[in-house]
């Protein structure tokens, strides 16, 4: 969905460096999330935020941060890479608090820590 | 913590068959149930949804049952397509939470012609 746009789509990156995650919106959700993808797992959720202003930890924050720049942009940092958290990470945003609860995806990013 | 129970985990149906993927959650207070479907290389995008005043809810071939005594719901596919094929996650929410979906595990599902 060209809505929700993440940047880097591929990013490989060896243990121990910061790396940060983009993601941009155009939909003018407050609402935004980043999961985590792993093969057999689902998505997990490691940050939500409400507005600019409010930021919540999700069940995998640990090893994670974020930052809500404004309401269309919210990034995702990890400040020292590890092999496992080499996943497949979403960004999503909602509409919630006008009755709207479907969560639109980006299109992803692989991260690959070598 | 798995709270969002997701079956099989893989599926292969024949064209015009259904395909059917069941899930169980533990938390009472869900009261929002989504399916998403994700093709490779895209992120996931909301397929159907119901909420658990109906016993459910249809949308041209994707049907979703729905049975909060059991805590069970479940997504039927009729008449698979090849064009289905991709991954399908459950997920479940309170909607007075915020939105936070917990998802289900996935299940791959391939149509063969």
């Amino acid at each position: 969905d060209a809505d929700v746009t993440q940047t880097p789509r591929n990013r490989i990156t060896k243990t121990g460096k910061r790396i940060m995650l983009e993601c941009s919106q155009t939909k003018g959700h407050d609402r935004m999330y980043w999961y985590r993808q792993d093969p057999g797992l689902g998505l997990r959720l490691i940050y939500y935020s409400f507005d600019v202003k409010d930021i919540n930890k999700g069940e995998i924050s640990d090893g994670y941060s974020v930052s809500r720049q404004a309401q269309a942009k919210f990034s995702l940092s990890l400040e020292s890479a590890i092999p496992n958290q080499t996943a497949l990470y979403f960004c999503a945003t909602s509409d919630w608090d006008r009755g709207d609860y479907e969560q639109y995806f980006g299109p992803g990013t692989r991260l690959t820590v070598t | 913590q798995q709270q969002v129970k997701q079956s099989p985990q893989s599926l292969i149906v024949q064209k015009g068959g259904i395909s059917i993927i069941n899930c169980a959650y533990e938390n009472t207070a869900f009261d929002y149930f989504p399916w998403y479907q994700q093709f490779p290389g895209k992120g996931p995008a909301l397929l159907i949804a119901i909420r658990p005043d109906v016993s459910e809810k249809k949308e041209g071939r994707f049907t979703i049952s729905f049975n909060k005594s059991a805590k069970q719901f479940s997504l039927h596919i009729m008449d698979s397509q090849p064009g289905d094929s991709a991954t399908y996650f459950c997920a479940a929410s309170k909607t007075g939470g915020g939105n936070k979906l917990t998802f289900g595990t996935g299940t791959q599902l391939k149509v063969e012609l």
